[in-house]
């Protein structure tokens, strides 16, 4: 456990379905992410949550939209995905502050498997 | 922010000290650089971080040459345990949050 927590871990839906990731990290960090992680791919940053705002967003198509209610936790909203969206949907948190305080080091979640059929 | 090059791929054996090794030319003054390890379907986990010289924790340790070009990740007496990928990357240390991009990362297989 990492302190980290990602639900489900397991998800299969079809390409017209609603679904959401849920992430919740009680650490105390001020940044959450979203970071996709297909087969023999490197991870791909989505989206960046900083102090509840979101700061980054990667040119990530409109089918998955990103809400962080507050700095503990991030939600994954997907609707309408496509088979080539499965993949391992990764949650992490980072502190603000000082490199001493281990700014800016990332806190990773065990992630959530999707599977679109 | 910095590129990073790293090995695709390592083999080791079981006892043995493995060195990684990671080129940043293009690293900025307020950068660090950290390593992570990450098992098959789970997420990351931090490793280790410095700035310059040497480093080391209860896992690893990571030496910076003076230029600050490259590091190397060293792992002694590696066991079948630290199969995994290693990722180096280098970024702001400070600051409210960081957009650091994943490289490939180097696949260390340890061999009985």
């Amino acid at each position: 456990e990492t302190g980290v927590t990602q639900t489900p871990r397991h998800l299969v839906m079809g390409m017209t379905n609603k679904k959401s990731l849920k992430c919740e990290q009680h650490l105390g960090h001020n940044a959450m992410y979203w970071y996709k992680q297909s087969a023999k791919k490197p991870l791909e940053l989505m989206f960046v949550y900083s102090l509840e705002e979101r700061v980054e967003n990667n040119s990530v198509p409109s089918r998955f939209s990103p809400e962080c209610p507050n700095s503990s936790h991030l939600f994954l909203h997907l609707h309408t995905l496509q088979p080539e969206d499965s993949a391992l949907y990764l949650c992490a948190s980072s502190p603000a502050g000082s490199v001493a305080s281990g700014a800016n080091v990332l806190t990773f979640g065990a992630g959530s498997r999707l599977t679109v059929l | 922010l910095a590129k990073t090059t790293q090995p695709i791929s390592m083999d080791s054996y079981e006892g043995q000290e493995v060195n990684i090794t990671c080129s940043h030319n293009n690293i900025a003054t307020n950068d660090y650089i950290t390593w992570y390890q990450q098992f098959p379907s789970q997420g990351p986990r931090f490793i280790i971080q410095g700035y310059k010289t040497k480093v080391t924790n209860e896992v690893a340790s990571l030496f910076i040459p003076a230029d600050r070009k490259s590091s190397t990740l060293s792992l002694p007496r590696v066991s079948l345990s630290d199969t995994a990928v290693y990722y180096c990357l280098v970024g702001p240390g400070s600051g409210g949050y960081n957009k650091l991009i994943f490289g490939a990362g180097t696949r260390l297989a340890v061999h009985p």
